[in-house]
């Protein structure tokens, strides 16, 4: 069974840092990832969809990397402002879940002025 | 475009009640919609694949007799908690795929906060 790990769970920057966000997928045979961005008490916002054959994705400030044969994805947010803070969730969709996607718990970003 | 909307966003309702949440896709159809459920600082647990016309798909382990789910249209699936018990609160999100792209993108609404007393 797919899981997803999401390093660190919690993180603490002062505005203006560039930062970097980790995600792990244990069966590289997946179909996409997407990373999300998650408000208290609020619904997911998708940020990033990379697809299989896909390296990265770039989004404003936003850059997501996909390593698929290591398992691995970045989400690289550049000069962080404290608009950024929410928790930030990486999902992969891979042959056994249709079309559903595997979450990992997050990373709980606070960027402070 | 490729907004979802859940409703209601929060309810709260005595045990032993049922209580329905709807998901609509608002600018596009979706044969596929998934209902998913978000404990406190855990991962969202996938609870049932929901599709048009067809009986959902439900996860092992989620009872579909206590959580129905009905897909009438390419814009609406509902969730329905019957009978409802505390251990039953939650942030209940649902997410639809578009027929219409091909991309396997998933958008998701803003959830619903159920407070069962």
């Amino acid at each position: 069974k797919q899981e997803v790990t999401q390093i660190p769970a919690a993180l603490s920057v002062p505005e203006g840092e560039n930062l970097v966000l980790n995600c792990s997928f244990t069966d590289s045979a997946i179909y996409n990832l997407q990373w999300f961005r998650q408000d208290p008490g609020k619904g997911l916002t998708s940020l990033l969809l990379i697809q299989s054959s896909q390296r990265e994705q770039t989004s404003g400030r936003l850059n997501a990397s996909l390593d698929k044969s290591s398992g691995r994805s970045t989400l690289y947010i550049a000069a962080s402002q404290p608009g950024d803070s929410a928790t930030y969730l990486c999902a992969v969709r891979d042959p056994n879940s249709g079309y559903a996607l595997n979450f990992g718990k997050g990373t709980s970003l606070l960027v402070t002025p | 475009g490729a907004v979802v909307s859940q409703h209601p966003s929060w309810v709260i309702c005595k045990s032993g009640t049922s209580v329905k949440i709807e998901c609509r896709s608002l600018d596009f159809q979706a044969t596929t919609m998934f209902w998913y459920r978000q404990f406190p600082k855990k991962s969202l647990m996938l609870m049932a694949t929901s599709n048009e016309g067809s009986k959902a798909t439900y996860e092992q382990g989620v009872e579909k007799d206590k959580f129905l789910i009905n897909h009438a249209s390419l814009t609406l699936s509902t969730l329905t908690v019957t009978s409802a018990h505390p251990e039953d609160s939650s942030f209940y999100i649902c997410s639809a795929r578009s027929d219409s792209r091909n991309t396997g993108e998933l958008f998701f609404g803003e959830g619903s906060r159920l407070t069962v007393l």
